[in-house]
């Protein structure tokens, strides 16, 4: 069965370093989503796309966050300069709407900021 | 804007015990109802879903029947297995917004002793 996966497992950075997290959807999904869930609290949405264009953004999701699909198969959040806030787990999704509105995950990365 | 409310945890039950988790939500529009659920160390998993009133859900012995007149999604199981614990997160998308995000709620841990 097609899964939406997730690289890497873990990555830890210093404060103020960038990070690129990277996700491979399901093949022939068209939207594409990043949320996140800081410990022990809820999952949160950052942004989708569609397109080839940000669709919807959340008020995390500011100047320091960028989300690309350099080919036709990745699709990656950037995070410019981390801050100790940014430790969470990330989880990409990805769905096809033409022939549902279920979004599948992916196993997520999480973020350490030291 | 659009929420969902779930019941607080940690739930802790019995293997066979009945289990229900509450869930309500506020929206507009017709939103779809989900329930994913979280095993430990692992990303988020589909367990049901429901795309209009009245619609019931059902999945591995879980169920959950969209309620439009209580705004209400609960999901319930007859007879709980050790293996079922995990964090359980219920949630929305508007069914008229393609695309849309999902808004979860803050999620249940539910533990089930032998």
């Amino acid at each position: 069965e097609p899964e939406v996966t997730q690289t890497p497992s873990h990555q830890v950075t210093q404060m103020g370093q960038e990070v690129i997290l990277r996700c491979v959807p399901i093949s022939n999904h068209l939207y594409f989503y990043w949320y996140r869930q800081i410990l022990g609290q809820k999952v949160e949405f950052l942004v989708s796309f569609y397109n080839n264009e940000i669709s919807e953004k959340s008020e995390i999701f500011d100047d320091q966050f960028s989300v690309e699909r350099p080919d036709g198969s990745n699709f990656t959040l950037k995070i410019r300069s981390t801050k100790l806030e940014d430790s969470a787990m990330y989880f990409c999704a990805s769905s096809d709407f033409a022939l549902t509105d279920t979004q599948y995950f992916g196993p997520g990365t999480r973020l350490t900021v030291l | 804007g659009n929420s969902v409310t779930q019941m607080e945890g940690p739930v802790t039950l019995s293997e066979e015990a009945f289990l229900t988790i509450n869930c309500t939500y506020t929206a507009t529009g017709y939103p779809s109802l989900f329930w994913y659920v979280q095993y430990p160390g692992e990303g988020l998993q589909l367990l049901l879903k429901a795309t209009k009133a009245d619609d019931k859900g059902s999945n591995k012995g879980f169920e959950a029947t969209y309620r439009k007149e209580t705004t209400s999604f609960h999901l319930e199981k007859g007879s709980v297995q050790v293996s079922d614990s995990a964090v359980y997160f219920c949630a929305l998308t508007e069914g008229d917004n393609q695309g849309g995000k999902l808004i979860f709620g803050q999620g249940t841990e539910l533990s089930v002793k032998p």
